[in-house]
This record gives C-alpha cells, structure tokens and sequence, in this order.
C-alpha cells in the first residue's frame, strides 16, 4: 500500500484566497483524521470523519474552515479565506478502527504558507 | 492538554540504547500509553504501546512501572535515522477519544 497521500505537498497562496488540501486515506481504513501542527500549538487534531461522516470536528479553528469526504478514498480541508495564521503543516491520518491497538497512518503533510 | 510530562531533548550516541522517559502521574486505571515519533518534515509514525506490561515490538520496548505513573521507552540500538521527535501519549481505552499530542522529546543519535 502506498499509504497516506497528500496534495499538495507545499502550497504557497495571498491572503483571502482559498485553499484547498487533499488526502487518500489507506485503502480499507474506516477512519480519516485532520491535524495541524504550528511550532506555537504543537500538533492539534481539527476533525475526523468515521465512514465518510463527519464525527467530531470540534478543533475546527472557525467557519473559514470546512472538509469533506465524498467518498472512501478522498477527503479535503479548505480555507476559505486564508489568513497567514493559517501557516502550518496539514497532516492527513487513517485508522482502521479506533479501538485499542487501532494504529493512526499519517500522511507526508501539506506545508501551506499564506502570505 | 497533553496528560504526559517529558523532557524537550536528549542526545544518544549512535549504537547505543536510547532511553527515552515519560511521566504519567495523572494516569486512570482504562488509559494506555502510546509512543508516536515524528521525523523531520513527516508525518507522526507510531511506535508502541501497552497498559502496564512491558511490551516489545521489531522498533523498541516500553516498560511500564509497577504503580503505572512512569514508563520508558528503549530504543535498543539507536541509529542517526532514530533522530526524531518522540510523543508519549496517554489514551482511554474506550470510546474514540482522540490522541493528544504534547511537546515531545527531540531525540538527537550522535555518530
């Protein structure tokens, strides 16, 4: 398995403009995860989807932010409008399950600078 | 917030056992210890993780103490690859409660 895919790998936009980050989860995989990770605030989960439902997007930083996932094997996060606090690595992971033992795959990351 | 207390940073000579400690003193009865490790510009890996018997795996071994308030994590013949950051996290064993992230210690292996 290729494992966790992201796209872009780096992406550099302007102020205002939207922004969209891709992820293939792990085929088979049950459950897809959105982290953010700044030097300031450590890695921080934004959302997580079960079956391509939405289950719990509670760390989602405010309503410039939304994700998908249309189907099992794709997911997005948008911004929209990008701000340059929303610099940062966008990690993308993948579990199984979420049980005990149930491991989390992450991606490579999309770095996104805006500026 | 993280439950866990490590040290920012530790350096190991190349070949050598690395021992990496967290603190845990907090710990409930239902909660696991996971270790994840993070190398430069990727994503967190997962590593291991246990209740309160030491366990082993083909990347290293966690050993719980006795009362669960500590474990530590041994690389047992750490290689310059194995500099990383590593994340100790502890988790409830029921219900999907998420992996919360600390600071983590930044492990450097020196040749």
């Amino acid at each position: 398995d290729a494992g966790v895919i992201q796209s872009p790998r780096h992406e550099v936009t302007e102020m205002g403009q939207e922004v969209t980050l891709r992820c293939k989860p792990i085929s088979g995989h049950d459950y897809l995860f959105w982290y953010r990770q700044t030097m300031m605030r450590g890695l921080e989960l934004l959302i997580y989807f079960n079956n391509n439902v939405p289950i719990d997007d509670s760390g989602m930083p405010e309503d410039r932010f939304s994700a998908k996932m249309p189907n099992a094997s794709f997911s997005t996060l948008k911004i929209q409008p990008s701000e340059p606090r929303d610099s940062a690595v966008y990690f993308c992971a993948s579990s199984k399950g979420w049980g005990l033992g149930e491991t989390q795959y992450f991606g490579p990351g999309t770095r996104l600078l805006v500026l | 917030d993280a439950k866990t207390t490590q040290p920012p940073s530790m350096d190991c000579a190349e070949g050598r056992a690395a021992n990496l400690p967290c603190n845990h003193s907090t710990i409930s009865g239902n909660e696991y210890v996971y270790w994840y490790r993070q190398i430069h510009s990727q994503g967190p890996q997962y590593i291991i993780h246990g209740l309160k018997n030491n366990e082993t795996n083909e990347m290293a071994s966690l050993i719980i103490t006795e009362d669960r308030k500590s474990s530590t994590l041994i690389l047992p013949h750490a290689t310059l690859r194995d500099t990383a950051v590593y994340y100790c996290i502890v988790r409830y064993s029921s219900g999907n409660t998420p992996l919360v992230f600390g600071k983590g210690t930044r492990l450097s292996v020196i040749a």
